[in-house]
């Protein structure tokens, strides 16, 4: 059974900070690393998707980097607003079934 | 605009009883998944399709059936509702599974007495 997981469950964080979390997932069949934003009552929207090893992806403050061979992607968020506030998901596709399994996500409060 | 809708938001049902939920896209998308979200433990996949006539169970299919009778529907059925599926169900589509973002419907709460 494949498992991501992502660290920290939950982050406090103030406004103006910058912040990072980590999704692990095991490397043997790797196909693409997704990320996913989810506000609350609202469903999970696309950030990034990667599949090469050493990919930055790049959108506003919102940045995520990936090792396929070590089984690690970052997501990084500079200057935290309010706004940000969010369950933040990655997903691995893998080869094995063209599957994407989930992580139990990153739950960001940011205090203005 | 293309877009995935889930019906209804919100249901009330009670042990015992068939519900079904329904998924509709108009993405023209061949893959599609339900899914349910619970406190600690993300999202869980419950069946997925990758085209008309074709259904697969993911890991939490049990008390689940889906069809797929044509591209843009897959309805999810609770065969004998219970108390351990009240949840929310997200149905989701994507272009090619694994590779591509999936668009999510904005979800279905049941809740089941």
């Amino acid at each position: 059974i494949l498992n991501v997981e992502q660290s920290p469950q939950s982050l406090h964080v103030q406004e103006g900070d910058s912040t990072n979390f980590t999704c692990s997932f095991p490397s043997s069949n790797f196909y693409a690393l997704h990320w996913y934003r989810w506000e609350t009552a609202k469903s999970p929207e696309a950030l990034f998707v990667m599949t090469l090893n050493g990919d930055e992806k790049k959108k506003g403050r919102i940045s995520a980097t990936l090792n396929t061979k070590e089984g690690y992607s970052y997501l990084y968020i500079k200057g935290s607003q309010p706004e940000d506030s969010a369950t933040y998901l990655c997903a691995l596709g893998n080869t094995g079934g063209f599957k994407t399994i989930f992580g139990a996500g990153t739950r960001l409060f940011v205090k203005a | 605009d293309a877009e995935i809708t889930q019906s209804p938001r919100h249901k009330i049902t009670e042990t015992g009883r068939q519900v079904t939920l329904a998924c509709h896209q108009t993405w023209n998308h061949n893959n599609m998944f339900w899914y349910r979200q619970d406190l600690g433990h993300g999202l869980r996949l419950i069946h997925y399709s990758y085209g008309v006539q074709d259904t697969n169970k993911g890991e939490v299919s049990d008390g689940y059936s889906v069809s797929r009778s044509n591209t843009e529907d897959l309805p999810l059925t609770l065969e004998s509702a219970a108390s351990s599926q009240t949840s929310v169900y997200f149905c989701a589509s994507s272009v090619k599974a694994g590779v591509n973002e999936q668009f999510f419907g904005p979800g279905t709460r049941l809740t089941v007495l």
